[in-house]
């Protein structure tokens, strides 16, 4: 059975840095990209970033290139997610997800973690 | 970019009922890359369909895809309580992929 299980809420004040954790199971860890998608509170989904954890090729979204640094620990099966200095803007659950890649290179999501809740206020 | 439209913006039906859920794209789809997932509160998104009008894997058949170009349609055949739920559809037929913004099932 394909799982992603995230890492646990966090509660972070403005400034501090973050890294937050995807484990991957259930099917070959290296041999599927895993993406982040953003979920403000009571809004829709963006995505953020993939990365390939077979040789950590990794792209952002323009919305976030700079703001966030995604990488991958393939002999952990674990993909992260992290900030260098949090913001309140940064509050929102964060889903990692497993991509299903077409040949021209976009995709959609097959499974989803269960999602990380991130609370940043003073 | 394209834009996807979503329309409702929330639906009000009653268990039984047929639910028609609409995604409307900015510019054509290529090769119908649509997908169309479930978020029930609380918990993540899960997929339904993919490439316009295949089911994900377990999910039951009252639940179909349809369309082409530009304008997509989510049926629900007969409405079961744990149905109602926020519907999202998001095309990667070009890049950047972009989901819509949307539509809200709820209970009447």
């Amino acid at each position: 059975e394909v799982q992603l299980v995230q890492s646990g809420a966090e509660v972070k004040k403005p400034g501090e840095s973050l890294k937050i954790s995807c484990k991957g199971s259930g099917y070959s860890f290296t041999s599927y990209w895993i993406g982040w998608v953003r979920q403000m509170p009571g809004k829709g989904l963006e995505w953020m970033g993939i990365i390939y954890p077979g040789d950590s090729d990794t792209r952002y979204s323009p919305s976030f290139q700079g703001q966030v640094t995604i990488s991958a620990d393939k002999s952990i099966s674990t993909a992260y997610l992290q900030w260098s200095s949090l913001k309140a803007s940064d509050t929102a659950m964060y889903y990692c997800a497993r991509l299903i890649t077409m040949v021209q290179g976009e995709w959609y999501f097959d499974y989803w973690g269960q999602g990380t809740l991130v609370t940043v206020s003073s | 970019e394209i834009v996807l439209t979503q329309s409702p913006a929330t639906l009000s039906l009653s268990p039984g009922e047929r639910a028609t859920l609409s995604c409307g794209a900015s510019q054509s789809v290529s090769s119908s890359y649509l997908a169309w997932y479930q978020q029930k509160p609380g918990l993540a998104p899960r997929l339904l369909i993919y490439d316009a009008s295949s089911r994900a894997t377990g999910i039951p058949d009252r639940f179909s895809g349809s369309g082409s170009g530009t304008d997509f349609t989510l049926t629900i055949s007969r409405l079961e309580p744990e149905d109602f739920a926020v519907y999202y559809c998001q095309q990667y037929g070009s890049s950047p992929i972009t989901f819509g913004q949307g539509t809200r099932l709820e209970i009447k």
